[in-house]
């Protein structure tokens, strides 16, 4: 069965500093791969997906997400994090059964002043 | 575009009580997704729709849980009794694309649920 993997259950990160979030993912026929960020007491907000074409996705509030297709990897990364990125990111992939979403642990980024 | 709601946004019972929640979609989407986020866990599909037909139910625990879709735009998902181990967040998501395609899910707040 297809499975996601978020290696880092939380990563510390200081304001201002780059950030990399980890993602991993089984091997499968056809690859749609999403992160989803969840800030405190909210639902899950669409941040970038990659269905195809480029390897480097752009997202919103300025984060981006190579698809690494040898290493099955998907990684987020931010170049300056800001006090506001604080919340949980989930990493999912398509399955290719059934087209239901898989879904990663979730890693919060906690961002100190 | 109006998002995806729900309601309540959170409800506090005590065990062997009922509750329902709602979902109203992103207008024109045909897929319906009802979800259980445990605290600390990634979301787990418990329901899946297509227009007012369940697609998906492998994971809802029919004993305790139900939910429907009748007109196949709002859709309500009931508990009845609850138990402890329900407290949880319970998302519900759109897509406009058919069961059976690949396509971005849109979520709505979520309703947190607490059972005492």
């Amino acid at each position: 069965a297809q499975s996601v993997t978020q290696l880092d259950s939380q990563v510390p990160v200081f304001e201002e500093a780059p950030v990399e979030l980890r993602c991993n993912y089984s091997s499968s026929v056809s690859v749609y791969l999403f992160w989803y960020v969840q800030y405190p007491n909210q639902g899950l907000q669409l941040l970038l997906k990659y269905l195809s074409g480029s390897t480097l996705v752009k997202g919103i509030n300025g984060f981006e997400a190579e698809f690494n297709k040898s290493q099955t990897s998907f990684h987020l990364r931010k170049p300056s994090v800001h006090i506001s990125d604080t919340a949980e990111y989930f990493c999912a992939v398509i399955s290719d059964s059934n087209y239901q979403l898989i879904w990663g642990a979730g890693t919060k980024l906690i961002i100190k002043p | 575009e109006a998002g995806v709601a729900q309601s309540p946004r959170y409800k506090i019972i005590e065990k062997r009580q009922s509750v329902a929640f709602w979902c109203n979609p992103i207008s024109g989407h045909a897929t319906l997704y009802w979800y259980q986020q445990i605290l600390g866990q990634g979301p787990k599909l418990l329901i899946q729709f297509q227009n007012n037909g369940v697609v998906d139910d492998s994971q809802l625990p029919k004993d305790r849980f139900s939910a429907e879709r009748l007109k196949g735009v709002d859709s309500t998902l009931k508990i009845q009794p609850a138990k402890l181990e329900d407290s949880a967040v319970y998302l519900c998501a759109s897509s406009s694309r058919l069961a059976g395609a690949a396509d971005t899910q849109y979520f709505g707040p979520g309703t947190r649920l607490t059972v005492l």
